[in-house]
Formats: structure tokens, C-alpha cells, sequence
């Protein structure tokens, strides 16, 4: 079975434009988490989706945004980029939005603000 | 005060040598996580815990649900074990998915 795929790897952007990150659920998982980890700290929980719907979201502001597809691969979406949303951004996959059996992580994808 | 607090932050050993890496949470939790994240980012997953302990290999993982601590045991650690080690909690209460990180513990094993 693969694993949860993350594109792209790296990413450097303009302040204010928009990005688009991408992650493929491991094959059965029906529940993608985002999270963004800046350096130095633990990951911090942007939001799930289970089943094409968000089910749950952290202290994050609506410019960032997300989807699911209905084969459960997932996006995010960041509007008007500052400085501070630099940071590893990793998805997660897991078959059930309570993670009974854990979690799949990608690698992340790097961005970085300028 | 985070909700999970990790020690020690940095912890250097010789190979061979017994680690163990603390976590303390504030919070009611379902579930506790140990991952392992490696330079390049990419995150694996360890243990999950509700009670008890788990073994795997030579990582072993327990947590006291009274006491609101974990621990992770490596024995008989060797250089490829150099990684951050995260604690994660399920907040009991909290939005499905959202695991709360502590700020992990940067191992480095030497030969």
C-alpha cells in the first residue's frame, strides 16, 4: 500500500500571493489532518477533512483553506501570504477521523515566505 | 504553560547507551502519540498509547493516565536513532484531529 505522498517538497512565494499544497491519503484513509510546524515547535493543527467535508479546525484564519477530493486526497490553500506562514506544512492520513489506528504522515512540503 | 511539555529538549548519548525521553500533558486525553521526525521533515509513527505500554523493537512506551506521563525507552540506542522525538496528545475534549505536539526532544546518538 503507498504512503501518504506530499507536493511540492519545497516551496518559496511572495509575500501575498497564494499557494496550493497537495496530499495524497494513504490507500482506505478517508480522513486527512493538515498541520504547519515552524522552526523550532511542534506541528499545530490547521484543520481535517473526512469524507470531502471539514470536520474540525484549529486557530487558524479563513485564509487558509482547504479540500477533499473524493478519493480523500486533500489540498490547502493559503491566501495572501505573510512572513510568519513559513513553515513545514505535513498532512496526515488515517481511516477514521478518530485515528484509532493512528496516523500516516507525509514528508511536508517546505515553504518559505519572502 | 503548553499542554505538552517534553524533556529533556536536547539530550546527547554514545551508542549504546539507555534513553529515555519524558512527556507530561495538562489536558484529558484518549489517545498519546510517539513520532519520530528526521531532518528532512517526514514525520513516522511510533506508538499510540491509551494505557499501559508498548514494545517495539528496541523502543519501548508507557504512559501513567493518573499521573498525565509518558515515557519512551530506546535501548541500546545506535547513531541512526539521532532524530526529534515527539510526544502528541488527543485532547479528550478537542476537534477530531487535533493532536496537540509538544516541541519535541532533538536526540543525537554517537558512535
Amino acid at each position: 500500500e503507498t504512503g501518504v505522498t506530499q507536493s511540492p517538497t519545497h516551496l518559496i512565494k511572495t509575500r501575498g500571493q497564494q499557494v496550493t499544497l497537495r496530499c495524497s491519503s494513504q490507500s482506505g484513509h478517508n480522513t486527512v489532518s493538515w498541520y504547519q510546524q515552524a522552526l523550532g515547535q511542534g506541528p499545530q493543527f490547521i484543520f481535517q477533512y473526512y469524507r470531502e467535508e471539514e470536520n474540525g479546525r484549529g486557530n487558524f484564519p479563513p485564509r487558509f483553506s482547504g479540500l477533499q477530493f473524493p478519493n480523500y486526497s486533500s489540498e490547502l490553500n493559503v491566501n495572501a501570504l505573510e512572513l510568519d506562514d513559513s513553515a513545514l506544512y505535513l498532512c496526515a492520513s488515517s481511516w477514521t477521523p478518530q485515528a484509532d489506528e493512528g496516523y500516516t504522515f507525509g514528508s511536508g512540503t517546505r515553504l518559505t515566505v519572502v | 504553560k503548553n499542554e505538552v511539555e517534553q524533556s529533556p529538549q536536547n539530550l546527547t548519548a554514545q551508542e549504546g547507551e539507555f534513553i529515555t525521553i519524558n512527556c507530561s500533558y495538562s489536558v484529558g486525553i484518549s489517545a498519546l502519540h510517539w513520532l519520530q521526525q528526521h531532518p528532512g521533515g517526514g514525520i513516522v509513527s511510533l506508538f499510540m498509547l491509551s494505557s499501559g505500554k508498548k514494545k517495539h523493537g528496541r523502543l519501548i512506551a508507557t504512559i501513567n493516565i493518573q499521573e498525565k506521563h509518558s515515557s519512551l525507552h530506546i535501548t541500546a540506542s545506535h547513531p541512526r536513532d539521532s532524530a526529534v522525538y515527539i510526544c502528541a496528545v488527543r485532547d479528550y475534549g478537542g476537534s477530531q484531529g487535533n493532536l496537540i505536539f509538544g516541541k519535541g526532544t532533538k536526540l543525537s546518538v554517537k558512535p
